[in-house]
């Protein structure tokens, strides 16, 4: 069964600083997807993004970039020149690409805290 | 806007009531899911619909009841529900190829007395 460990409950960063929030999981595959997603005090959770492992090249989507490690099984999230908006529940998700029913594995959760 | 919309977005029922979510996906997707979430948890996957049909997590309770009338619609009935059911119902919608992920919806907080 693959697991997905967060093992940062909470960072906290100044605004414009960066912060890196770590992902690691486990998996016997060798295609599959990986997923940041941000959830807001609103509640709604939103897809920040995405990496397909066959990829070599990291994702990047504005301020959000990723450092993909295939190898070490780990995707870690950077958020750049932070704003008070980053402030959320960040889980790592994970979906094999034959998961036909795609039961993504969600982390425990990293609540990022943006400080003025 | 989101493209996947939750009615309704707060509920209180007593544990003897029967009440149903109702979940709408706009993006031609083909899978449905739902997720129940505690504060500050992951969410935990309950139902997901592939071109209608159903994959349940053996661990939901059979007092939640999915439904599935077509591709872009989903309801989650709920009878007889107890106090730590209490929690936000999530609904997403993915493409039946999970690369692009899931989409969520806006969540519906249900509160059972």
């Amino acid at each position: 069964a693959q697991t997905v460990t967060q093992s940062q409950p909470e960072m906290s960063v100044q605004e414009a600083e960066t912060v890196t929030l770590s992902c690691t999981y486990d998996t016997s595959e060798s295609d599959y997807y990986l997923f940041w997603y941000k959830q807001p005090p609103s509640r709604q959770m939103i897809l920040v993004i995405r990496q397909e492992a066959y990829k070599q090249q990291n994702a990047t989507e504005n301020r959000f970039s990723v450092n993909f490690q295939k190898a070490a099984k780990s995707f870690s999230l950077k958020i750049s020149d932070s704003q008070l908006g980053d402030a959320a529940m960040y889980f790592c998700a994970y979906v094999g690409s034959t998961d036909s029913w795609g039961k993504f594995q969600f982390g425990a959760g990293t609540q990022v805290v943006v400080t003025p | 806007d989101t493209e996947v919309t939750q009615t309704p977005k707060h509920l209180v029922m007593g544990m003897t009531n029967k009440k149903s979510l109702k979940c709408e996906q706009h993006m031609g997707h083909r899978a449905m899911y739902w997720y129940k979430q505690k504060a500050k948890k992951p969410p935990e996957l309950m139902f997901v619909y592939s071109y209608e049909k159903l994959s349940i997590n053996e661990s939901v309770p059979s007092r939640f009841s999915p439904e599935c009338p077509n591709s872009s619609l989903s309801n989650l009935h709920l009878h007889a529900l107890q106090p730590e059911d209490s929690a936000l119902y999530l609904c997403a919608s993915s493409q039946v190829t999970v690369a692009q992920g899931l989409y969520f919806g806006p969540g519906t907080r249900l509160t059972v007395l």
